[in-house]
């Protein structure tokens, strides 16, 4: 079974500054790796997507990479500002088992 | 308009009853999910039909049941609603084309008394 974890749960940081959120998997089959932002008592917004042949992806001041041979995915959000608070989740699909696969999610905190 | 849509969006019932969750999508996707969301927890799948004729259970599908009307419907049931039902459900659609991102609704917040 893929496990999915995002470490640290929770991180809370200054406004302006640059910061990584962590997503690890344990079946590095994976067919693609989504990014998620949730507001609270919201639904997920897709942030980038990574296919399964690509490095990294790159929106704005977020870039997103993938190492599957290590079964990580790191998402880079550069100059923090206090409306990047929000929960962020990663999700992995594998192909041989048609689901997604979904981290707890990392809750930030950018303090004004 | 949205492209993936869910009613009720809050929802109060009382332990043995039954209720419904209705999902809507006007993205043409033949894959429809139903998860459901605890507090620290990641989502978790509870069924996912990949067209009407093809329902699946998923890891938590104990006490739901579901119902795909047409390709852009997809209902999830509780038989007999129980308070550790008390969750944030999301409807998903995913586009069968590589790269198959998926699409969320915006969630039902169903408590049960």
């Amino acid at each position: 079974k893929q496990e999915v974890t995002q470490i640290p749960a929770a991180l809370s940081v200054p406004e302006g500054e640059n910061l990584v959120l962590n997503c690890s998997f344990t079946d590095s089959a994976i067919y693609n790796l989504q990014w998620f932002r949730q507001d609270p008592g919201k639904g997920l917004t897709s942030l980038l997507l990574i296919q399964s042949s690509q490095r990294e992806q790159t929106s704005g001041r977020l870039n997103a990479s993938l190492d599957k041979s290590s079964g990580r995915s790191t998402l880079y959000i550069a100059a923090s500002q206090p409306g990047d608070s929000a929960t962020y989740l990663c999700a992995v699909y594998l192909y041989n088992f048609n689901k997604f696969y979904f981290g707890s999610g990392t809750k930030l905190n950018v303090k004004p | 308009d949205a492209d993936v849509t869910q009613t009720p969006r809050n929802r109060i019932t009382k332990t043995g009853k039954r209720i419904m969750l209705e999902c809507s999508q006007t993205k043409g996707h033949d894959r429809m999910y139903w998860y459901r969301q605890d507090p620290g927890l990641g989502l978790r799948l509870i069924y996912y039909s990949f067209d009407v004729k093809d329902i699946n259970k998923g890891e938590i599908s104990d006490g739901y049941s579901v119902s795909r009307q047409a390709q852009a419907k997809f209902s999830l049931s509780l038989e007999s609603a129980i308070p550790n039902q008390t969750a944030l459900y999301f409807c998903a659609t995913s586009d069968p084309r590589y790269p198959q991102p998926q699409y969320f609704g915006p969630g039902t917040r169903l408590l049960v008394l």
